[in-house]
This record gives structure tokens, C-alpha cells and sequence, in this order.
């Protein structure tokens, strides 16, 4: 099945910064790749995604790319600011898999003010 | 914005005993979810769910988990003779789109003592 590493498990920045978030899926066959912020006490909310026909994609200050090659993407999230402190996933879908969702461990992301 | 409703936020049984734990998805969605989270580790797949019956059931989801969508608007997750390793976030979760984003509910907080 597949398996999705994430890294770093942690990562501190100060605000304005940027902070990257980087995943490896194994299923070449995985074709959706959502991210996922939880706060605490809160259910994941889905922030960004990308299909595997599309090599990068931006929504303000948060962007996604992936390289299908290497079979990696990432989370790459600009102008840092505290209110983006939280935990966040990402997670390899692969579309005929009955929409089941493989997470990675998760990254706590600290926004230093 | 449409939410997915969980209830109740917490649930403490006696270890043996039966929960049923509830969930009412977005109305125009197709496919569902259970997903738990034991404290500080993954979202780790259970279950999912389309058209009343079960796509797909990780090796988590043995006999003594069971789910439902009784009158086409709840979702319920049932687990039978509850062990103290059942403690943790419930989460249910929605899409519209076989592999598609997800909508997660806020979760169950299970405690099993």
C-alpha cells in the first residue's frame, strides 16, 4: 500500500519567514495530494491541494509542488505569520482507492512573533 | 460554509462496553469517512463509505467496528466491547468527489478507561 514520509516533524520559524513542509509518497500511482492544518482540539481542514497533472499551484501565501518524478511535494508557506502555528499533514490519495486518504506524521509548525 | 457535525465531542465508556459515535456529513456529499487519531501520532484510516455500503476497511477496522447510514443523513460509527488501546480521536470526514478533499468534522475524543 501506500506510504507517505513526512519531514521535518518540527519546524520553528520566526514570523515573516518561510516555513517548508516536504512529503514522499511510494504509490506512483497516487494522484491527489492534499494538505491539512489542525489546530488544537480541531479536526484537519484542508488548506491547499494539487493533481498529479499539475506541477505547482498557489493560493496567497501558501503554495504546493510536486514533482512526480521523484515522487515528492511540498508545502511551502510565505510571510509566516502566528496564526499558522498548528500541526499540519499531507496526504497521497490515490483516485481509485475509494478516495482512501495516507497521511504523513504530521509537522508542528511554530510561528515565533 | 458546510460543516460536518460530530457528536458527542467526548465519550468516556467503560472498557467493554459499546459507543456508537455520530456524524452528519455536508448533504451534498457522497463519499464518508472514519478516520482515528490516538494522541500526537497520524490520522490513520478506518473506513469509507458510498453508495450504503463499504468501499474500503483498513486492517484497524476488524469486527468490532461497524458503520451505518441509517436515514440518509447520519453517519455512525459503532464499536463493540471497547479496549483501552480504542482511546482517541474519531474523526468523520466527506467529499463530494471520489479523491477529492476532504471535510472533516471536529472528532470524538473516545476515552476508554
Amino acid at each position: 500500500g501506500e506510504n507517505v514520509e513526512q519531514h521535518p516533524s518540527t519546524l520553528s520559524v520566526q514570523e515573516g519567514d518561510s516555513a517548508v513542509i516536504k512529503c514522499t509518497y511510494s504509490d506512483s500511482a497516487s494522484n491527489y495530494f492534499p494538505w491539512y492544518k489542525q489546530e488544537l482540539g480541531k479536526g484537519p481542514q484542508l488548506i491547499i491541494d494539487i493533481r498529479s497533472n499539475v506541477g505547482e499551484k498557489k493560493d496567497q501565501r501558501i503554495a504546493v509542488t510536486l514533482n512526480k518524478t521523484a515522487k515528492h511535494f511540498s508545502l511551502h508557506i510565505t510571510e509566516t505569520q502566528p496564526e499558522d502555528s498548528a500541526v499540519y499533514f499531507c496526504a497521497a490519495i490515490l483516485n481509485t482507492n475509494a478516495g482512501k486518504s495516507t497521511f504523513g506524521d504530521g509537522t508542528t509548525l511554530t510561528v515565533k512573533p | 460554509e458546510p460543516e460536518v457535525t460530530q457528536t458527542p465531542s467526548h465519550q468516556v465508556t467503560q472498557m467493554g462496553q459499546e459507543v456508537i459515535l455520530r456524524c452528519v456529513p455536508i448533504s451534498n456529499h457522497l463519499y464518508f469517512y472514519w478516520y482515528r487519531q490516538i494522541l500526537g501520532q497520524k490520522v490513520e484510516f478506518l473506513v469509507s463509505f458510498y453508495n450504503n455500503e463499504i468501499s474500503e476497511k483498513s486492517e484497524i477496522f476488524d469486527d468490532q467496528f461497524s458503520v451505518e447510514r441509517p436515514d440518509g443523513s447520519n453517519f455512525t460509527l459503532k464499536i463493540r466491547s471497547t479496549k483501552l488501546e480504542d482511546s482517541a480521536m474519531y474523526f468523520c470526514a466527506s467529499s463530494e468527489l471520489q479523491g477529492g478533499g476532504y471535510t472533516f468534522g471536529s472528532g470524538t475524543r473516545l476515552t476508554v478507561v
